[in-house]
């Protein structure tokens, strides 16, 4: 139990173009789920967090209308990279939690590479 | 303010034992993760410590000191696939943060 999946696993795109990312927890509810991006050989960063049926919240120095946030339900959180440009070009790795005390696991998605040409 | 320390990289002999040492500086402890992730891949999770001392999970076992910032995790029995990167995450911060460090980078060789 406890998978989380990610879609798409890679996606090349124009500068200037939007691109979603999807977060699906498959088998158990998650009423929060993590969005972090990581660049190459550095640590991941938390970008947000987003609970289900709330506006998500934004760690320091993150853009919220141009990554946005979307927790529509349990199972599903999507980002949306706006405008995106060449230096969004990121690891984006989602996460979701199951349960919700402060130290229940959270379990990764596989990550999306987005390459912003 | 928040701060994690680990070795850069550390390099085994397969079959031998590592440690990987950890100290962190957060507010609002509430835990500590370790996270297993192989290149390009996504973090997975590999044990959690709230309270002093040891937790051992097969191969693998974590250690905290909550009074010295301090956690370790513990490998045997090296295999190949074990090189990876791990990753030290106290939980803090605020509520469900994990901070994650830049990690520690594990080549094991025959």
């Amino acid at each position: 139990g406890a998978v989380v999946s990610q879609h798409p696993s890679w996606v090349i795109c124009k500068s200037g173009t939007s691109v979603k990312i999807e977060c699906r927890s498959l088998d158990f509810q998650a009423t929060t789920m993590f969005w972090y991006r990581q660049f190459p050989k550095q640590s991941l960063m938390l970008m947000a967090t987003s609970n289900e049926g709330s506006k998500a919240t934004y760690e320091q120095g993150v853009e919220k209308d141009k990554f946005l946030i979307n927790h529509a339900s349990l199972t599903l959180s999507t980002l949306t990279v706006t405008s995106a440009h060449p230096e969004d070009s990121s690891f984006y790795i989602c996460s979701a939690q199951r349960g919700t005390g402060s130290l229940d696991t959270q379990y990764f998605g596989p990550g999306t590479r987005l390459t912003v040409l | 303010g928040q701060n994690i320390d680990q070795p850069t990289e550390m390099t085994a002999t397969e079959g031998a034992i590592v440690q990987i040492n950890c100290t962190y500086q957060t507010s609002g402890f509430n835990g500590l993760f370790w996270y297993q992730q192989h290149a390009g891949e996504a973090p997975t999770f590999l044990s959690y410590n709230v309270l002093d001392g040891l937790e051992e999970k097969g191969r693998f076992s974590s250690f905290l000191s909550r009074s010295k910032g301090y956690s370790y995790l513990l490998l045997k029995e090296l295999q190949m696939k074990d090189s990876a990167s791990y990753l030290c995450a106290p939980l803090g911060g605020g509520y469900n943060k994990l901070i994650f460090g830049a990690g520690t980078r594990l080549a094991v060789h025959p």
